[in-house]
């Protein structure tokens, strides 16, 4: 299995541009999480969903933050307009809802905002 | 509510020494844990979890963890630390909502030659 697929690896960007993170789960499962790390904060779960629907959105900072997963196969992390701040690792996250909960981790998406 | 706490957010050990990282836990619900590394510029990855049945639960790399329920604890260890060990480590239990799961705040895991 080719594990969780995040793209781009690396970007970086100017202040008041709009990024998109894309995220390809494994195949076969069914739940998807999108996270951020950063020295200050640690890792934060930002938003999760379960067959493709969102399930939390609460750890979302604001409303420049938006997430979809419009099939199984495929979901995307959107900040418009981004700002200084969102530098982070973003990683995206998936799991099979009928085991035992563990999650696999993708590469992650090094973001940097200037 | 679930929660996990990583003892020592830094933890040096000698090449060859043993290995303890801390960690308890809370849960409402039978807990499933885990231990998650992350090695610099990667992703985490699952080292090894508890469930359910034998509470010593063997890893890879050489770890294993012990599930004590009257501690609330899910330790980690290793023998004879490696300097290839050194990386974050995460704890981690299994959230209350369909799966969520909820890490710690990471410990540190620096090996002196």
């Amino acid at each position: 299995d080719a594990g969780v697929i995040q793209s781009p690896r690396h970007e970086v960007t100017e202040m008041g541009q709009e990024v998109t993170l894309r995220c390809k789960p494994i195949s076969g499962h069914n739940s998807l999480f999108w996270y951020r790390q950063t020295m200050m904060r640690g890792l934060e779960l930002l938003i999760y969903f379960n067959n493709n629907v969102p399930i939390d959105d609460s750890g979302m900072p604001e409303d420049r933050f938006s997430a979809k997963m419009p099939n199984a196969s495929f979901s995307t992390l959107k900040i418009q307009p981004s700002e200084p701040r969102d530098s982070a690792v973003y990683f995206c996250a998936s799991s099979f809802s009928e085991g035992h909960y563990e999650q696999y981790f993708g590469p992650g998406t090094r973001l940097t905002v200037t | 509510a679930q929660s996990v706490t990583q003892l020592g957010s830094h933890v040096s050990v000698s090449e060859g020494a043993l290995v303890l990282l801390r960690c308890n836990y809370s849960s409402s619900v039978p807990p499933y844990l885990f231990w998650y590394v992350q090695y610099p510029n990667q992703g985490l990855q699952l080292l090894l979890k508890y469930t359910t049945g034998a509470t010593l639960v063997k890893g890879i790399n050489g770890f294993e963890a012990e599930f004590k329920k009257s501690e609330t604890s899910f330790h980690l260890t290793k023998p004879s630390a490696h300097m290839s060990d050194a990386a974050e480590y995460f704890c981690a239990v299994r959230g209350s909502s369909a799966s969520k799961i909820i890490f710690g705040s990471g410990t540190r895991l620096s090996i002196r030659p």
